[in-house]
Formats: structure tokens, C-alpha cells, sequence
């Protein structure tokens, strides 16, 4: 049973870049069938995709994110991660990581517990 | 991107009772649809993916039907553990979308 981790700091300054690491237990990330997902969830709001990375290390990200989403594999230590530069309030949310079954009906099956990160002075 | 509409934003009911949630994508999906249940604090739950395809442990009071660009979850018979909030997700771009939300609270 995979098992998906995040971790980061909890608070964040504007301007400054966010940044959090899944670590996958019972899987390998290398894995051909799944894309590593990261999704987000504003305060009371609903869930919003940011983008995902292929074990290939191909990534894709929200449209409306691009400019400041990163998602990078480390194959060493089983972990994935986000980098989300120029945060402001409204980058804060509760951050969830995730593994997609992307095979003949994509779903989510696997999530993180989700860690909330504030922006904040 | 494709655009997805819940409806309704909250639905209040009884136990007991037969709900249905309605996702509308923007543009056609196929069958790309997957449903999740999310309850205050903790992660969304998969319940259906393939539009009707069952997740295993999932109760079968739950249903999902649909295509194109209309696509319903369907809970027969409301238990106390289903008061929860539901999202739906197109899988047909590669850049996902969820909607935004159907709370189904207790009338």
C-alpha cells in the first residue's frame, strides 16, 4: 500500500518561494504507470490542480500556474516536490501531494494527508 | 482548460433520502470523470473513476453515470457517513480540473 508524505515549512513570507517535498513509501516513483501529483485547497474553498510529473520527469502544470510551478522527481530518495515562487496570501492553502492512476480510466487513489501552508509577514 | 460546473453548491437531505450530484464539463471528456468524497480536515476519497466504475471498497449505494458533458453521482439511500463534500475531476486534458464542490449537508 503506497503511502504519500508532505513536508515543508508551515509558514511562508510573500514574495518568497514555497516549497514542500512527497515522500513515497511503498512504491517507487519510477513507477511507468502513474503521474505524481501535486493539488491544493485555499481555506474553506474547494480543490485545485497544480500539475503533476511523469517518472520520465516530464511535468505539467495549471495554465494559470505555469509561470511559478515547479515539480521535480528525486528518484534517490523516493520523493517529489513542489516549488510555487512569488507566494502571496493567496497561495495559502492546505497542499496536498498524490500518485494518479493515469492507465485506460485516470484516478486519484492515493493522497497525502495534506499540509497547510500560510503566507505571511 | 475544460471547465467544470457542479450543481447544486449544497444539497440538504435526510437520511435515507436518494441524492443526486450533476458535473457539466466545459467540453466534451468521454467517460473521464472520476468522483471524490471529502470530509472537514482530511484528504478527498475516491469513490468512482471511469464515470461509473466503482472503487473497490466503496459502498454500492454509490453510483455515477454519464458522458459527453453531462455526467451524475448518485447516492441511493443517504447514510449518516456520506454527509460529506463531493468533487468531480476530468481526466481528458492534461491539465485536470476539478469542480468546485457539492456539500451535501444534513436537512
Amino acid at each position: 500500500q503506497v503511502q504519500l508524505q508532505e513536508s515543508g515549512p508551515g509558514l511562508v513570507k510573500p514574495s518568497q518561494t514555497l516549497s514542500l517535498t512527497c515522500s513515497v513509501s511503498g512504491d517507487s516513483i519510477r513507477s511507468g504507470s502513474y503521474y505524481w501529483s501535486w493539488i491544493r485547497q485555499h481555506p474553506g474553498k474547494g480543490l485545485e490542480w497544480l500539475g503533476y510529473i511523469f517518472y520520465s520527469g516530464i511535468p505539467y502544470y495549471n495554465p494559470s500556474l505555469m509561470s511559478r510551478v515547479t515539480i521535480s522527481l528525486d528518484t534517490s530518495e523516493n520523493q517529489f516536490s513542489l516549488k510555487l515562487t512569488s507566494v502571496t496570501a493567496a497561495d495559502t492553502a492546505v497542499y496536498y501531494c498524490a500518485r494518479e492512476n493515469y492507465g485506460l480510466y485516470p484516478r486519484i487513489e492515493d493522497w497525502g494527508q495534506g499540509t497547510l501552508v500560510t503566507v505571511s509577514s | 482548460d475544460i471547465q467544470m460546473t457542479q450543481s447544486p453548491s449544497t444539497l440538504s437531505a435526510s437520511v435515507g433520502d436518494r441524492v443526486t450530484v450533476t458535473c457539466r464539463a466545459s467540453q466534451r471528456i468521454g467517460t473521464l470523470l472520476a468522483w471524490y468524497q471529502q470530509k472537514p480536515g482530511k484528504a478527498p476519497h475516491l469513490l468512482i473513476y471511469g464515470t461509473s466504475t466503482l472503487q473497490s471498497g466503496v459502498p454500492l449505494r454509490f453510483s455515477g453515470s454519464g458522458s459527453g458533458t453531462e455526467f451524475t453521482l448518485t447516492i441511493s439511500g443517504l447514510q449518516p457517513d456520506d454527509f460529506a463534500t463531493y468533487y468531480c475531476q476530468q481526466f481528458q486534458t492534461y491539465s485536470r480540473t476539478f469542480g468546485q464542490g457539492t456539500r451535501v449537508e444534513i436537512k
